[in-house]
């Protein structure tokens, strides 16, 4: 079975900071997404940035990219430039795509965010 | 753009009763997707719906809940007898086509609080 471990439950950074948030997985699959919601007090999911198996080149978006080491089953966030909006839980997240359905995704425990000013 | 639309976004219930929630996915998308979030707790994987039928489910989801999409637009989660436990936030996610990643959606929860 798939597991999504995040080891930092709870991290801060200044505003215009850069951070990073530590994601790793265990599968046997080959074929897979991996992806980061945002969670803030209003508790809505926001998907934040995701990252296909298959593709070498990290991800970004915007402020947001990835360090997607496949070999080693990790997957981090890194936040440029941090802003108070920021501030969230951050959950990692990994679906299978084997067969090229769409299945469900597993969730890390996640990482609270809070971006000091 | 596109939501996924739950309603309601808060439900106090009575122990021992039946509750309804109801999600309206994006048209376009096939799969359709319950989540959990006990306060505090990761979210976790209650059930998939796909071509009008269970394609999977979690340990979670005993014969206490059931999904139904009654009308081609709605997808509705139904826990038939409340428990105390089944306080949380529930979320309802749809996605795209089988073969190409069109984009996982949720919806923004429906807090169940059960006293």
């Amino acid at each position: 079975a798939q597991t999504v471990t995040q080891s930092q439950p709870e991290m801060s950074v200044q505003e215009a900071e850069t951070v990073t948030l530590s994601c790793t997985y265990d599968t046997s699959e080959n074929n897979y997404y991996l992806f980061w919601y945002k969670q803030p007090p209003s508790r809505q999911m926001i998907l934040v940035i995701r990252q296909e198996a298959y593709k070498q080149q990290n991800a970004t978006e915007n402020r947001f990219s990835v360090n997607f080491q496949k070999a080693a089953k990790s997957f981090s966030l890194k936040i440029s430039d941090s802003q108070l909006g920021d501030t969230a839980m951050y959950f990692c997240a990994f679906m299978n795509r084997a067969g090229g359905s769409q299945g469900n995704l597993i969730f890390g425990k996640g990482t609270k965010l809070s971006v000091k000013p | 753009e596109p939501e996924v639309t739950q309603t309601p976004s808060h439900q106090v219930t009575q122990m021992g009763q039946e509750v309804i929630l109801r999600c309206v996915p994006i048209s376009n998308h096939l799969y359709f997707y319950w989540y959990r979030q006990i306060l505090g707790q990761k979210v976790e994987f209650l059930v998939s719906f796909y071509n009008n039928e269970i394609s999977e489910k979690s340990e979670i989801f005993d014969d206490q809940f059931s999904v139904e999409r009654p009308d081609g637009s709605n997808f509705t989660l139904k826990i038939r007898s409340t428990k105390l436990e089944d306080s949380a936030m529930y979320f309802c996610a749809s996605s795209g086509g089988t073969l190409t990643y069109y984009g996982y959606t949720f919806g923004s929860g429906t807090r169940l609080t059960v006293v």
